[in-house]
């Protein structure tokens, strides 16, 4: 059993288009989150969520909109996609209070 | 502001030798502090962590980490490495109170046989 799945694992597009990324947990966990990893590897958090309400919002240009319908779920949608955009973009879940994270296998997305 | 140091970009070590990846950080109080694994294509997988209390801590697969506060390090060690341990390994600081970890910029460990 997957703890934290993310689809899509590969996502091509082009350039203006707007896309999703889906992530599901199964642990039971009350906080979810969104990494980005770039091309040297540098993880960056995103966005988290706590029970479906948004806790951190890192500087983060509001083409990218995460939706929490309830808290076992949070999907990252992305607007008019940049080529910058190309990274690979991991799920996680841990409870309150900085314990474990459990990671998705990542999303690498890449924008032509 | 927080902020995590990995000196070492890439490292290369024969299978049976002993492994130490560095760790830097920058946190005004004492932080919690974690070691991460991430193998080809995969997500990051915990291997130890920090929060308070001794200061060496124990991880999976034969893996230790020690806290040393005067030094703002948490160095990751191994005693024999197995070529299965061939990842990139990432340290992170948290703040206490958030939900917010800080990633360094990663180790990359090449194993020979």
């Amino acid at each position: 059993d997957t703890a934290v799945s993310q689809t899509p694992k590969y996502l091509v597009t082009q350039m203006g288009n707007d896309k999703s990324i889906k992530c599901e947990q199964n642990l039971g966990h009350d906080t979810m989150y969104w990494y980005k990893q770039d091309s040297k590897k540098f993880l960056k958090i995103m966005f988290s969520y706590n029970n479906k309400e948004l806790i951190i919002n890192e500087t983060v240009p509001n083409r990218f909109s995460p939706k929490s319908p309830d808290k076992a779920h949070l999907n990252l949608h992305i607007n008019s996609l940049e080529l910058g955009d190309s990274a690979v973009y991991f799920c996680a879940s841990s409870n309150r209070g900085n314990e474990k994270l459990f990671f998705g296998s990542g999303t690498q997305l890449s924008v032509l | 502001a927080q902020s995590v140091t990995q000196p070492d970009i890439h490292i290369t070590v024969s299978e049976g030798a002993s492994l130490e990846l560095r760790c830097n950080y920058s946190y005004g109080a004492t932080p919690y502090l974690f070691w991460y694994v991430q193998s080809p294509g995969q997500g990051l997988q915990l291997l130890l962590k920090y929060f308070s209390g001794d200061t060496l801590v124990q991880g999976i697969k034969g893996f230790e980490a020690e806290f040393k506060r005067s030094q703002s390090s948490f160095n990751l060690r191994k005693p024999s490495v197995h070529w299965s341990d061939a990842a990139e390994y990432f340290c992170a600081v948290g703040q206490r109170g958030t939900d917010k970890l800080i990633f360094g910029t990663g180790t990359r460990l090449q194993v020979f046989p």
